[in-house]
């Protein structure tokens, strides 16, 4: 079946250093991949999407390729704020049936000053 | 502009009570699913519903039911609560169209004692 696997955190950086989640996943089909951001005490918001093996989702900073040769979805950004504190989820939704969407275990990310 | 409206946002519980999950969509979306989040688990699918009418398991369905009682709502019923059962409730609606994400609500903060 599907799944997503993703970076174990907690991810600790310091203001305005680089940022990469790294993210892969297993499914058939082509698939469209996400990255939700929670912030404490919040649901999942979406952060950005990617709907086709070479696209280019991009948000707030954050950018994702969608990687069909190496089954990825790494998130990055190239100077992570203090606001960018929150746990981030790579997600991907199936292309057939009822298009299950299924999470990676999610990974928090704390910035600090 | 509503989304997806979930209630209550924190409950109570005492081992073998029971209660019911509200949720709400305004988006005309057909398919809705309830989730559980817990530390180092990402999230997990209790039940969804691909449509009106219709209700499926997901993968952990043990101890919950559900009811899609039109297109817009969807709750979820622990007919006798027990302290497994304390995590954070996600209701998440989509549209059919390929590439679209979940929409979630803010989630229910459940606790059993």
């Amino acid at each position: 079946g599907d799944s997503v696997t993703q970076m174990e955190g907690p991810v600790t950086l310091s203001e305005e250093a680089f940022l990469t989640i790294n993210c892969t996943y297993t499914a058939t089909g082509y698939p469209s991949l996400f990255w939700y951001v929670q912030y404490p005490g919040e649901g999942l918001q979406l952060l950005l999407k990617a709907t086709k093996a070479d696209d280019k989702g991009s948000n707030k900073g954050f950018e994702a390729t969608y990687r069909k040769e190496t089954t990825s979805f790494h998130l990055e950004k190239g100077s992570v704020q203090v606001s960018d504190s929150a746990v981030y989820f790579c997600a991907l939704r199936s292309s057939g049936g009822y298009q299950k969407v299924t999470f990676g275990t999610g990974t928090k990310l704390q910035v600090i000053p | 502009n509503a989304g997806v409206t979930q209630t209550p946002k924190f409950q109570v519980l005492k081992t073998g009570q029971s209660m019911t999950l509200q949720c709400a969509q305004d988006m005309n979306h057909n398919s809705m699913y309830w989730y559980r989040q817990d530390p180092g688990m990402g999230l997990r699918l209790i039940y969804y519903s691909a449509s009106e009418g219709t209700t499926d398991k997901g993968e952990v369905p043990n101890g919950y039911n559900v009811s899609r009682l039109n297109k817009r709502e969807f709750s979820l019923r622990l007919e006798s609560a027990a302290p497994s059962q304390t995590s954070v409730y996600f209701c998440a609606s989509i549209q059919g169209e390929a590439g679209s994400p979940l929409h979630f609500g803010n989630g229910t903060r459940l606790t059993v004692t």
